[in-house]
């Protein structure tokens, strides 16, 4: 079945660069999506990509998508205290109509 | 931006007991939404797809008859834990999709379920 990896954990210092790495296994794929989910809260979008895409930026954040390899990332620019949370990379064959396959997460932790 | 609510935001109940979770959209409408449970630390995993007038659609592995949903409206769905375990402890988010051809989903802020 369809299947989300991604790392758990990253520690950055404010002001750096984070980069979320995601690899899914759905060839069918054609969203892409980000989330945001805050301690115990719920999901924010963050942003999304359509398949077709190689790039796309939106202020801080910059996501790349490799078809080939399925591979995705999410670059975060100057990274600030409130980024910490914990980040979800999702994928959906048909968008807002379907459900979404999510990973599990990868916990940004980001130190001052 | 539109607007996905559930209630209640945390419930501690005794097992045997059933509880209701509601989830609204607040400022459209949703014929079809999303259930997902996440445990801590794992993700969001699809429990059922709730359609309005017809249904629920419910994923591999998840018992029918113990989590009972029902889409009563165009903007309300329920999902009802019927004689709860403290294995059903869990975080419980619904999502709505936005509508036409796009391509977001709107996340309610989930429901902390604590069965003691």
């Amino acid at each position: 079945g369809e299947d989300v990896e991604q790392s758990l954990f990253l520690s950055v210092r404010e002001g750096d660069s984070s980069v979320i790495n995601c690899t899914y296994t759905d060839s069918s794929s054609t969203y892409l999506y980000w989330y945001k989910q805050e301690p115990g809260a719920g999901l924010q979008l963050l942003t999304y990509i359509f398949s077709n895409m190689d790039m796309k930026q939106d202020q801080r954040l910059t996501v790349l998508l490799n078809k080939k390899d399925k591979h995705l990332s999410l670059r975060i620019a100057d990274t600030q205290t409130g980024d910490s949370a914990i980040y979800f990379c999702a994928e959906s064959e048909t968008g807002s109509q379907g459900n979404l396959i999510f990973g599990k997460g990868t916990k940004l932790s980001v130190k001052p | 931006g539109a607007v996905v609510s559930q209630h209640p935001s945390w419930v501690i109940c005794k097992s045997g007991t059933s509880v209701k979770i509601e989830c609204r959209s607040l400022d459209f409408q949703a014929t079809t939404m999303f259930w997902y449970r996440q445990f801590p630390k794992q993700s969001l995993m699809l429990m059922a797809t709730s359609n309005e007038g017809s249904k629920a659609t419910y994923e591999q592995g998840v018992e029918k008859d113990k989590f009972l949903i029902n889409h009563a409206s165009l903007t309300l769905s329920t999902l009802t834990v019927t004689s709860a375990h403290p294995e059903d402890s869990s975080f419980y988010i619904c999502s709505a999709p936005s509508g036409g051809y796009s391509y977001e989903q709107y996340f309610g802020p989930g429901t902390r379920l604590t069965v003691t």
